[in-house]
């Protein structure tokens, strides 16, 4: 296992810009998630997938926010018009189907100016 | 949902010491509680798990203990090394809707100085 892959490491944007990034989950693991996590707090749930279908949205997960994971490998999270609240590190892990065990990724680090 | 609180916030021990962390939790029919530790910079790691069919499990200086009556859980960490210093957390399946998502506690802090 090549572990859960995040690009970019860091984003820095201005506010009102749109920001994408992407997930490349453990290579066989068919489901993925999104979290995210600010400063002193622990990872907060956002959306999940099973293969290509998205199966559960965090109410944290306003309009702004789309995922997507078309093929059933890897993933984007796309956050439209930025806002200062959104600075945060975005967490993706994947686990296989069936089983309890989440592997992280490092994260991207978000910064709204 | 579930709802996992987490205690405490920060820990500081000397290295050699134990340190132990508490987490409660509100869902009688939750069955799975992993640890995760996180280092700066880094997305959390998993270092143990635990079932509610099992009361205690170990993997070397590290063990986890389940109270489902109580419905807590604690991580062990004996002989503490300055490596060891992190933030660890405690977590809960979130609900049985979301693919084993996990709900998170807030995290410790952990220091082992030397």
């Amino acid at each position: 296992d090549t572990g859960v892959s995040q690009n970019p490491r860091h984003k820095i944007t201005k506010r009102g810009q749109n920001v994408t990034f992407r997930c490349d989950p453990i290579s066989e693991h068919n489901r993925l998630y999104w979290y995210r996590q600010t400063l002193g707090q622990g990872p907060e749930f956002l959306t999940y997938f099973q293969n290509e279908a998205q199966l559960e949205k965090s109410r944290l997960l306003s309009d702004r926010f789309s995922a997507e994971r078309p093929k059933g490998s890897f993933s984007t999270l796309e956050i439209q018009r930025t806002e200062q609240g959104d600075s945060a590190m975005y967490l993706c892990a994947s686990s296989r189907g069936g089983t309890e065990k989440l592997f992280f990724g490092s994260g991207t680090q978000l910064s709204v100016l | 949902g579930e709802n996992v609180e987490q205690h405490p916030s920060t820990l500081s021990v000397q290295e050699g010491d134990s340190a132990v962390i508490k987490c409660t939790y509100s869902d009688s029919a939750s069955n799975y509680f992993p640890w995760y530790k996180q280092e700066l910079g880094k997305g959390p790691q998993l270092i143990i798990d635990i079932r509610s069919n099992v009361g205690e499990k170990k993997d070397q200086r590290i063990a986890v203990t389940l109270n489902k009556t109580a419905k807590h859980f604690s991580l062990h960490i004996t002989e503490t090394q300055p490596e060891d210093s992190a933030v660890y957390f405690c977590a809960a399946i979130l609900n049985s809707n979301s693919g084993y998502a996990l709900n998170f506690g807030k995290g410790t802090s952990l220091l082992v100085t030397p």
